[in-house]
């Protein structure tokens, strides 16, 4: 079965620092671009980060730009955000999403997200 | 930034046709696409490259694009169609961008 299965969040103090993960399932990771999408409590869908399938170049909304980093691990499948420097605004649900194509297209496959809240 | 623009709120009564806009000025040249997101759920594509619907999306579901404004289309809205709705594009980077989405309303 295709799928992708996010870990990681947690409750972390202001300043703080986390790591999510996303295991893929039934597909190669590395040959598509992959993305980070966060939703705040009662807000909307904001794009956070992407890296592509076909030379790993990576990207990221300005919100985010010098505090986190998207990478991922071929062998393992594995998809990952590292998270620096939080504070209040990046408390959101974070989906782990495919896009249909190795450097973009829409986000055909997305995971059920994890969630990280940052407060002290 | 580039954004895109969606009215907070649609409501309809049962069976009539809901229509949700989206306003970006690159849309002209750019695909529009729509995610359907129900409450506690991870986001659905119902509409694909302007009009296109993914296999299992109901054919109640379409989309046009004319211009700066894209449309979803609701025909015959249904209770069960009662979500946020939210058009995604692509700003001149190639970079993901979504609408502020649309609450429908069915009752």
């Amino acid at each position: 079965e295709v799928q992708l299965l996010e870990s990681g969040g947690d409750l972390v103090r202001p300043g703080g620092c986390l790591r999510l993960s996303c295991v893929a399932s039934g597909f190669t990771l590395s040959t598509y671009a992959m993305g980070w999408v966060r939703q705040a409590p009662g807000k909307g869908l904001e794009w956070v980060s992407g890296i592509s399938g076909s030379d790993g170049s990576t990207y990221y909304a300005d919100s985010v730009k010098g505090r986190f980093t998207i990478s991922r691990d071929s062998s393992k499948n594995m998809l990952f955000l590292q998270m620096d420097s939080l504070g209040a605004e990046d408390t959101a649900r974070y989906y782990c999403a495919k896009r249909k194509g190795p450097e973009g297209g829409e986000f055909d496959l997305w995971g059920r997200g994890t969630l990280v809240t940052v407060s002290s | 930034s580039y954004e895109l623009t969606q009215p907070p709120s649609v409501s309809v009564s049962p069976g009539q046709a809901a229509r949700i806009t989206c306003s970006g000025d690159a849309l002209p040249k750019k695909y529009a696409y729509w995610y359907q997101q129900k409450s506690g759920q991870a986001p659905v594509l119902v509409i694909y490259e302007d009009n296109k619907r993914p296999s299992g999306i109901p054919d109640r579901f379409s989309g046009s694009s004319s211009g700066t404004m894209a449309t979803l289309t609701i025909s015959g809205a249904q209770v069960g169609d009662e979500a946020d709705y939210y058009c995604y594009s692509t700003d001149s980077s190639g970079n993901p961008v979504f609408g502020g989405g649309t609450k429908l309303t069915v009752l």
